[in-house]
């Protein structure tokens, strides 16, 4: 069974532009969440989508969003680009058996996004 | 304010000894953990989860001991392997809160390196 993809590996951006990030969860999973890692602060959630619905958010701004489309792919784009926002984003599926449920995420590779 | 802590930054340990890796929480309302391997330039790979039932978790040579009176919860692995050397990653979610339950809070890792 194929794992977690992300496209693209690697990304360079100035500041002020925007980005979309792609993600195709493993077969059968329905739930995708987006985390970002920085050296200071690690992983970070940032929201999950379960059929095509945000279903959690993190303390994020709101120039960060994101979509499921009703294959289970998803995306995420990120606004008006800071220097900040420079770290690796980390897309992972699971395939949220409900509340009360164990939740393993299986992670994807990652996106490594420079804001220059 | 770090909901789960993993205060040791690094730890270094002979091949075919135990590594013990410690991660505390804060959170009462956390009750499922899971800990998560990192090489550079991967996503976290899943290793090993316990419900907050349960007290030990066993897979192979890998271990989770869970103490909920003190929320502490650590890894053994056992013998340990130069190939063990990673990143080591402890997450905690409220699988029983809906609207809570996909969100995985990580610590900052623990460097594990395996000396031959």
């Amino acid at each position: 069974k194929a794992g977690v993809t992300q496209t693209p590996r690697y990304l360079i951006k100035t500041r002020g532009q925007q980005v979309t990030l792609s993600c195709s969860p493993i077969s059968g999973h329905r739930s995708v969440s987006w985390y970002q890692q920085t050296p200071g602060q690690g992983l970070q959630f940032l929201f999950e989508y379960f059929s095509e619905t945000q279903r959690n958010k993190g303390n994020f701004p709101g120039r960060f969003s994101g979509r499921q489309f009703s294959n289970s792919r998803s995306e995420m784009n990120v606004s008006t680009l800071e220097l900040g926002d420079s770290a690796l984003y980390l897309c992972a599926s699971s395939l949220a058996v409900g509340v009360g449920g164990s939740n393993e995420q299986f992670f994807g590779p990652g996106t490594r996004l420079t804001v220059l | 304010d770090q909901q789960v802590k993993q205060n040791s930054p690094s730890l270094s340990v002979q091949e075919g000894r135990i590594s013990i890796l410690n991660c505390d929480y804060t959170n009462s309302m956390f009750d499922y953990f899971l800990w998560y391997k990192k090489y550079p330039a991967e996503g976290p790979t899943f290793l090993i989860s316990i419900s907050s039932i349960k007290d030990k978790n066993e897979d192979g040579r890998f271990t989770v001991f869970l103490n909920k009176s003190a929320k502490h919860l650590s890894l053994h692995i056992v013998p340990s392997q130069p190939g063990d050397s990673a990143v080591y990653f402890c997450a905690a979610s409220a699988i029983r809160v809906a609207g809570a339950n996909s969100k995985l809070t990580f610590g900052k890792g623990i460097t594990l390196s395996v000396r031959p």
